[in-house]
């Protein structure tokens, strides 16, 4: 079983705060980190797929960071807004074989 | 926007019932997932499917079944429906596997009664 925990559980912020979390990972065999927003009534949707180490990635107000000699990855939210109120999620692959296994997710509430 | 589709978004049956969840791509994509979320807990992984004809079990045991007759076609079999099957359903496909992004189906949330 793939261990992937995701920290912190739930995140409460004031709208315009900026915030960050983190998914750790088993950093042997890695192939591939998978960051997924799910927001409530609608379906998860890929928000980045990174694959080297020290790579950075960013969508708008969101980055992410990968260490993948450390097993970890960074999520960060600049100047948060309420409509970012959503589950991220993380998913390490080991293959491309590899099923897509989730962390437990960070759940996020903005605050106007 | 993915052309990732399952049918039925809601479905309340009674207890006993052989139900069948459907989903579709249309993407052509060889990998197919199946998901399970009850509320508030994290989304497991109950089946998969590398193509045609292979279809395996994810880390979540789960009393359904599922084929893979056809690339587009992923549906999920619970013969005899119990009140503890009672939970979402989330459908997905990925390109190559583990290297691409996952698209999601809308989910069906199934309630057994």
């Amino acid at each position: 079983i793939l261990n992937v925990e995701q920290s912190p559980q739930s995140l409460h912020v004031q709208e315009g705060d900026s915030t960050n979390f983190t998914c750790s990972f088993p950093s042997s065999n890695f192939y591939a980190l998978h960051w997924y927003r799910w927001e409530t009534a609608k379906s998860p949707e890929a928000l980045f797929v990174m694959t080297l180490n020290g790579d950075e990635k960013k969508k708008g107000r969101i980055s992410a960071t990968l260490n993948t000699k450390e097993g970890y990855s960074y999520l960060y939210i600049k100047g948060s807004q309420p409509e970012d109120s959503a589950t991220y999620l993380c998913a390490p692959s080991r293959g491309n074989t590899d099923k897509l296994i989730f962390g437990t997710g960070t759940r996020l509430q903005v605050f106007p | 926007e993915a052309d990732i589709y399952q049918t039925p978004r809601y479905l309340v049956i009674g207890t006993g019932k052989k139900i069948t969840l459907e989903c579709s791509q249309t993407m052509g994509h060889d990998k197919m997932y199946w998901y399970q979320q009850d509320p508030g807990m994290e989304l497991h992984l109950i089946h998969y499917s590398y193509g045609v004809n292979s279809t395996e079990k994810g880390d979540l045991s789960s009393e359904s079944t599922v084929s893979r007759i056809r690339t587009e076609h992923f549906p999920l079999t619970l013969e005899s429906a119990r009140p503890s099957h009672t939970s979402q359903y989330l459908c997905a496909s990925s390109a190559i596997p583990g290297y691409t992004e996952a698209f999601f189906g809308q989910g069906t949330r199934l309630t057994v009664v």
